[in-house]
C-alpha cells in the first residue's frame, strides 16, 4: 500500500522567506504527483501537477520537483506572503488504480506579516 | 469558482436519521469521486464513478451509498451513520479516471450525534 508522508506537519515564518515543503512516498511506481492547497474548513485546489516522467513544474512563486526513485518530491515557495497560508496537501497517483490518490496528511503553513 | 458545488455545506443529523449529499460539476468531466477528511487521518478516497459507473470502493461499510444518475450530479446516501462517520466530504470530478488531475468542491461538514 502507498504510504505518503508530508514534512513539516506544521510551519511558521515571516513573510518574504523562500519555503520547502516536503513530501515522501514507499512506492515509486507512480502515475504522477498532485500538489494541492486546502484553505481551513474549505475543498482542495490543485497547485501543481508532475507526471512520472517529468523532473519538475513551474507555476508563479512555486515550483515542484520530483525524484521518482527516491520516493521523493518537494514544493518550493519563493517569496512568502500571508495569503500562502494554508494546508498543503500532496497526492500520489497510481496507474494501476484508476483515478485513486493517495495522500499525505499536510503541511499546515502560516506566513506572518 | 472551481466548478464544483456541494450542498449543504454543514450538517448535523442524528444516528438515526437518513440524510443525502449532493454535488454538482459543471465541468464537463466524466469522472466523480467522494472523498472523507476526518481528523486523525489523511483525505480517504471512498468512491470512483468513471462514466456513471462504479469502478471503485474503498471498503466503505455499506451505511454510505453513493449514486450518480449521470456524469455531472452524484449524491452520498447515509444512514444510521456513528459519530465517527463526522468528518468533511469532499467531492471531487476530473476529466476521466485515468489519474487525470482532480478538481474539489468546498466539501460538507458533516456532525453525527
Amino acid at each position: 500500500k502507498q504510504e505518503v508522508t508530508q514534512i513539516p506537519a506544521a510551519l511558521s515564518v515571516p513573510e518574504g522567506e523562500n519555503l520547502v515543503l516536503n513530501c515522501s512516498f514507499t512506492d515509486s511506481a507512480i502515475y504522477n504527483l498532485q500538489w494541492f492547497r486546502q484553505d481551513h474548513g474549505k475543498g482542495l485546489t490543485s497547485l501543481l501537477l508532475i507526471q512520472s516522467s517529468q523532473r519538475e513544474q513551474t507555476s508563479g512563486r512555486l515550483n515542484a520537483s520530483l525524484d521518482k526513485s527516491s520516493g521523493r518530491s518537494t514544493l518550493y515557495i519563493a517569496a512568502s506572503q500571508p495569503g500562502d497560508s494554508a494546508t498543503y496537501l500532496c497526492a500520489v497517483a497510481r496507474g494501476s488504480t484508476l483515478g485513486r490518490l493517495y495522500f499525505g496528511r499536510g503541511t499546515q503553513l502560516t506566513v506572518w506579516p | 469558482e472551481t466548478g464544483v458545488t456541494q450542498t449543504p455545506r454543514h450538517l448535523v443529523m442524528g444516528m438515526t436519521n437518513k440524510k443525502s449529499l449532493k454535488c454538482e460539476q459543471h465541468l464537463g468531466h466524466n469522472a466523480m469521486y467522494w472523498y472523507k477528511q476526518s481528523a486523525k487521518k489523511p483525505l480517504e478516497l471512498m468512491f470512483v464513478y468513471n462514466f456513471k459507473e462504479q469502478t471503485e470502493n474503498n471498503s466503505v461499510p455499506s451505511r454510505f451509498s453513493p449514486e450518480c444518475p449521470n456524469s455531472s450530479h452524484l449524491f452520498l446516501h447515509l444512514h444510521t451513520l456513528q459519530p465517527e462517520d463526522s468528518a468533511l466530504y469532499l467531492c471531487a470530478s476530473s476529466q476521466d479516471a485515468a489519474t487525470d488531475t482532480q478538481y474539489f468542491g468546498p466539501g460538507t461538514r458533516l456532525t453525527v450525534l
